[in-house]
C-alpha cells in the first residue's frame, strides 16, 4: 500500500496534445516532487515544491508546467510534447525539516507514451 | 560533476547471498539511501545511512564508508520476489537527493 496516489498510471499522447499527470499524497506531509525515469537512466529531479512553494526546477523544459494547489496535490501539466519525453514519471512526497535529510515516499507512476 | 555509479545487472540464485554496490561523488553527504523497484511499481525505501557501518534491517543489511565514497546493499537468502532494480542516491550538501541509474537483480532458481 502506498500512501502516494497517481493518475493516469498510463497515457498515450499526440505532439499536440495537453494532458495533465495528479498525484495526491495522503501522508501529511510538506514537500513533493516530480521525477522523470528513462530506461537505464538515474532518476531525473524535475520539480519540487516545498511548503506549497516551487523551490526547485531543474532548467525543465516549458512544456512540462507543473501546479501544486495545496500541500497534498500535485499537477503536471504536458503540452506540445517531444517523443523523447516519453518515460516513467513518479510524484513523491517527504516531510522536510531544517537540515533532516527526509525519506522520501513515491507513487507508482505515469508511463507516459509521445507519438 | 555529481555522480553515482552502481553495476547495470546481477544475477544470482535463489537462497543464496548478492551484494550491490554503490560508489558516489558528491558535494557534500548528508546520507545514503537504497530503494527497491519492482518492475512497473514505485520505488521503495529500504535503507538509511548517515554513519560509518553496518545498519542490518532482516535479510537486508545496508554499509557505509563515507571516506571512500562507497556503499553497498547485501541481500541474504535470496527469494524470487527479490528480482527488482535497486537504487542507491545520496543527499548532497545542499540536500537535494543524487541517484544511481539502478541496479537490475536477476534471481534465478
Amino acid at each position: 500500500e502506498t500512501g502516494v496516489t497517481q493518475t493516469p498510471r498510463h497515457l498515450v499522447m499526440g505532439m499536440t496534445n495537453k494532458k495533465s499527470l495528479k498525484c495526491e499524497q495522503h501522508l501529511g506531509h510538506n514537500a513533493m516532487y516530480w521525477y522523470k525515469q528513462s530506461a537505464k537512466k538515474p532518476l531525473e529531479l524535475m520539480f519540487v515544491y516545498n511548503f506549497k512553494e516551487q523551490t526547485e526546477n531543474n532548467s525543465v523544459p516549458s512544456r512540462f508546467s507543473p501546479e501544486c494547489p495545496n500541500s497534498s496535490h500535485l499537477f503536471l501539466h504536458l503540452h506540445t510534447l517531444q517523443p523523447e519525453d516519453s518515460a516513467l514519471y513518479l510524484c513523491a512526497s517527504s516531510q522536510e525539516a531544517s537540515g533532516a535529510p527526509e525519506t522520501q515516499y513515491f507513487g507508482p507512476g505515469t508511463r507516459l507514451l509521445v507519438l | 560533476g555529481q555522480n553515482i555509479d552502481q553495476p547495470t545487472e546481477m544475477t544470482a540464485t535463489e537462497g543464496a547471498i548478492v551484494q550491490i554496490n554503490c560508489t558516489y561523488q558528491t558535494s557534500g553527504f548528508n546520507g545514503l539511501f537504497w530503494y527497491q523497484q519492482h518492475a512497473g511499481e514505485a520505488p521503495t525505501f529500504l535503507s538509511y545511512n548517515v554513519l560509518d557501518g553496518l545498519e542490518e534491517k532482516g535479510r537486508f543489511s545496508s554499509f557505509l564508508s563515507r571516506s571512500k565514497g562507497y556503499s553497498y546493499l547485501l541481500l541474504k537468502e535470496l527469494q524470487m520476489k527479490d528480482s527488482a532494480s535497486y537504487l542507491c542516491a545520496v543527499k548532497d550538501s545542499n540536500y537535494q537527493l543524487i541517484w544511481g541509474a539502478g541496479t537490475k537483480l536477476i534471481i534465478k532458481p
